[in-house]
């Protein structure tokens, strides 16, 4: 059965740090993290691609520089790597599979609260 | 790429037809065009990819269709459980890869 399941959210203070991880079960596709402001749309934050692509990174502007994305393949894991935290940066971040220019599986999400 | 939505917000009940938009702002391949739904609480869910193909366990009363920058999703006989907001998507070529809508809230009546 697919699966996507993220942990590591809470609650961080302004310029702090946080690590997402998200249990995943589809090693060797390209996964993305998208992320939510409350009561707001949907934001694309990055993706990482798979070995045969030597995993190679892109990021939204928003993020660039501050955040980096990176896999575990041996364990199904993605992670998220959040530094530079700024208030805006709190959303529920989402793990998603990406699948030919959709994102087709989609993880149940974590908060994360950057509030001092 | 920038994608408009409308309307904001659609007040329908159900059994009726409902039709939401999508505008891009330049010319775009269907290719890289998809609709999600989203409930309260719960992640998105991918509705329809290469702007008319729905995706798996998706029922027929949804359709999409479209190209180059005006796209339609269409509900034929709504259910109470479509009430939803619903995001277009388009994949890019250049960063940001993935780019939304800014959400149609489709309430009940």
């Amino acid at each position: 059965e697919v699966q996507l399941v993220e942990s590591g959210g809470g609650l961080v203070q302004p310029g702090g740090s946080l690590r997402l991880s998200c249990a995943d079960s589809f090693s060797g596709n390209f996964m993305n993290w998208v992320r939510q402001a409350p009561g707001k749309g949907l934001e694309w934050v990055g993706r990482i691609k798979n070995k045969a692509n030597n995993y190679i990174t892109e990021y939204a502007a928003s993020v660039e520089g501050r955040f980096t994305i990176s896999r575990d393949e041996s364990k199904k894991s993605l992670f998220l790597q959040m530094n530079a935290l700024k208030t805006e940066d709190t959303a529920v971040y989402y793990c998603a599979r990406d699948f030919y220019y959709r994102l087709d599986y989609w993880g149940q999400g974590a908060l994360v609260t950057v509030s001092s | 790429i920038v994608l408009t939505q409308s309307p904001g917000t659609l007040s329908l009940s159900p059994g009726e037809r409902a039709t939401l938009s999508c505008r891009a702002s330049q010319s775009v391949s269907s290719t890289y065009f998809a609709w999600y739904q989203q409930k309260p609480g719960q992640p998105p869910r991918l509705l329809i990819y290469d702007a008319s193909t729905r995706a798996t366990g998706i029922p027929d009363r949804f359709s999409g269709s479209g190209s180059g920058t005006d796209f339609t999703l269409t509900i034929s006989r709504l259910e109470p459980e479509d009430f939803a907001v619903y995001y277009c998507q388009l994949f890019g070529s250049s960063l940001p890869l993935y780019t939304f809508g800014q959400g149609t809230k489709l309430e009940i009546k």
